[in-house]
Parts: C-alpha cells; sequence; structure tokens
C-alpha cells in the first residue's frame, strides 16, 4: 500500500534553515507528480510546492517563494523541501501528499502522510 | 487566486442525521474539486474527488455534488466516526487552494 513518512522536522530559529524528508513506497514514485501542504497549528491547510514526476517542473504558494525549493531523488524513492529563510508564521505540521494520477501535477490529493512539525521559534 | 468559502463554519448534530457542507468558489473551477476529512492528530483523508466521485474505500453514505462555483458535500446518515473537520480543495486553477473548513460536532 501507499506509504508517505516525513521526517527533518524540529524547532529552529527565525532566519534558520530546515530540510524535510518525505519517504514514499508502495508505488512508482518516479511517475507521480508530489506536493507538500501544511497546517498552522489550530488552522486550516495550505499549499505549499508542487514538483512533477521528473523534477523539471516546479510551482510555489506566494508565501514560501524564494525562501523554499522542493525537490526530488527518484533513485531513492524521497521528496524534500529544503527551507530556508525561516519565519515564525512557517510554524506549522507540513504533510507531503501524492496526486491521484500520473496526468498531472495540479490535482487532488490521494494520499498523505502523517505530517513533521517545524516550529520556528527563538 | 481562487478562494473558497465553506458553510456553515460549524455544523452540530445528531448521529442517524444528515449532514449539507456548502463549499463555494470565487470564479468556476469546473468539476475540479475536492473533498478531505480530517480529524485531531491525524492527515486529511479524501473523501470525494472531480466533485462527485467517491474515493477508494469510502464509504456510500459520504456524497459529492455540484459544478462552477457552488459545491455539497452530504453525509446521509451521520455515523459516530463521522465527527471531524471537512475541507474543500479546487484544482481548477493554480495556487491550489483550500477552503477554510466546516466542523460537524455531536450536538
Amino acid at each position: 500500500q501507499v506509504q508517505l513518512v516525513e521526517s527533518g522536522g524540529g524547532v529552529v530559529q527565525p532566519g534558520r534553515s530546515l530540510r524535510l524528508s518525505c519517504a514514499a513506497s508502495g508505488f512508482t514514485f518516479s511517475s507521480y507528480g508530489m506536493h507538500w501542504v501544511r497546517q498552522a497549528p489550530g488552522k486550516g491547510l495550505e499549499w505549499v510546492a508542487v514538483i512533477s514526476y521528473d523534477g523539471s517542473n516546479k510551482y510555489y504558494a506566494d508565501s514560501v517563494k524564494g525562501r523554499f525549493t522542493i525537490s526530488r531523488d527518484n533513485s531513492k524513492n524521497t521528496l524534500y523541501l529544503q527551507m530556508n529563510s525561516l519565519r515564525a508564521e512557517d510554524t506549522a505540521v507540513y504533510y507531503c501528499a501524492r496526486v491521484g494520477t500520473t496526468v498531472t501535477v495540479l490535482e487532488y490529493f490521494h494520499h498523505w502522510g502523517q505530517g513533521t512539525l517545524v516550529t520556528v521559534s527563538s | 487566486e481562487i478562494v473558497l468559502t465553506q458553510s456553515p463554519a460549524t455544523l452540530s448534530l445528531s448521529p442517524g442525521e444528515r449532514a449539507t457542507l456548502s463549499c463555494r468558489a470565487s470564479q468556476s473551477v469546473s468539476s475540479y474539486l475536492a473533498w478531505y476529512q480530517q480529524k485531531p492528530g491525524q492527515a486529511p483523508r479524501l473523501l470525494i474527488y472531480d466533485a462527485s466521485n467517491r474515493a477508494t474505500g469510502i464509504p456510500a453514505r459520504f456524497s459529492g455534488s455540484g459544478s462552477g462555483t457552488d459545491f455539497t458535500l452530504t453525509i446521509s446518515s451521520l455515523e459516530p466516526e463521522d465527527f471531524a473537520v471537512y475541507y474543500c480543495q479546487q484544482y481548477g486553477n493554480s495556487p491550489l487552494t483550500f477552503g477554510g473548513g466546516t466542523k460537524v460536532e455531536i450536538k
């Protein structure tokens, strides 16, 4: 079955960096677009970034553009999110999510990881 | 950016009752709308995609309808495990956006 396992969260000071990972299994990782979605404590869901199946196309929310970088290593079945210049408002649970089909990256989120908490605080 | 407005914010119902949740888009998203259920401490779970298609393993009491700008998620008869927060999400336009959520609570 599809499994997505995030790691790399923790407490970090404002202005510092953190890299999240998402290990995928149970499907052909290299065939699917992958997303990061976040949820601030007690708040709703916010889409963060997406990467195409081969890494050639990447899109970001305005709130993270220029600070976050999404990438993937298909040989390792792993998705990444490099987060630089972190701010207090980036505090959230970060989920990786797989799209429903191999047709497009702009789609619904068929499978979700359990999430990893990032806390930006001095 | 397409704004999704969910109503009501909170729905207080008893088990066995029918729940009707609304999601309105600021512009047309065709049928590119999904619904998710989220319970405390858990990741969201896909319920409905393409406005009316149930995801694998989702009980038949969940149904979605609508197109364009107005969408509805209906739970025909609430089970105890259905009390949760529900989000709609559009994928008709970039950036992908979510509604603010509707909490279905036990009355």
